[in-house]
């Protein structure tokens, strides 16, 4: 596997279930993320990892719960959802470049749908 | 805070024509700019970055981006559209955090090539 890989692509659950996306990357970079891509709102940072680290969260509500065991590998924990939580979560990775600034690679997304 | 307001959600061009996306940001410290493409049940991918020196940034496909401080946009160009260019296409303006990048999207323009 290259790059950024995302499981599984499609996720059906019902508002009392617990599940989790997983994402890994295979790419040696220090910082992971999760957004979420809803249909009527621009692409939402969720949180961001570095060295294993939380540095951000975006005033996600407690029912996502992100885990990061290590640099390669990051995971979303989904419990008691709502239907507006069906969305594409994406992941990404990121490098730091000489030129003073980051470049993210981002996983192909698995697509939630809450019922 | 940092934002960005892509206008039009909606382009359509005939193949062959010249492309069009427009980017307007709002930033209060030099910024690094970006454009990503996403194509149907993919993850983004990375066309083109800023982040200083020339103003003019090239990019895959024969993309293009010009950095104009000034007017504060980074519009999306290229000279003929290919069908296989039909996608969503985002600006977006980064923010340094801890360790790793803080990425503000636009809302994205969904980009039509009519054969």
């Amino acid at each position: 596997e290259t790059g950024v890989t995302q499981t599984p692509r499609h996720l059906v659950m019902g508002m009392t279930n617990k599940k989790s996306l997983k994402c890994e990357q295979h790419l040696g970079h220090n910082a992971m993320y999760w957004y979420k891509q809803s249909a009527k709102k621009p692409l939402e940072l969720m949180f961001v990892y570095n060295f294993k680290e939380q540095t951000e969260n975006n005033s996600v509500p407690s029912r996502f719960s992100p885990e990061c065991p290590n640099s390669s590998h990051l995971f979303l924990h989904l419990h008691t959802l709502q239907p507006e939580d069906s969305a594409l979560y994406l992941c990404a990775s990121s490098q730091y470049l000489t030129s003073g600034t980051y470049e993210q690679y981002f996983g192909p997304g698995t697509r939630l749908t809450v019922t | 805070a940092q934002s960005v307001t892509q206008l039009g959600s909606h382009v359509s061009v005939s193949e062959g024509a010249l492309v069009l996306l427009r980017c307007n940001y709002s930033s209060s410290v030099p910024p690094y700019l970006f454009w990503y493409v996403q194509y149907p049940n993919q993850g983004l991918q990375l066309l083109l970055k800023y982040t200083t020196g020339a103003t003019l940034v090239k990019g895959i496909n024969g993309f293009e981006a010009e950095f104009k401080k000034s007017e504060t946009s980074f519009h999306l160009t290229k000279p003929s559209a290919h069908m296989s260019d039909a996608a969503e296409y985002f600006c977006a303006v980064s923010e340094r955090i801890q360790g790793a990048q803080k990425l503000v999207f636009g809302q994205g323009t969904r980009l039509t090539i009519n054969p």
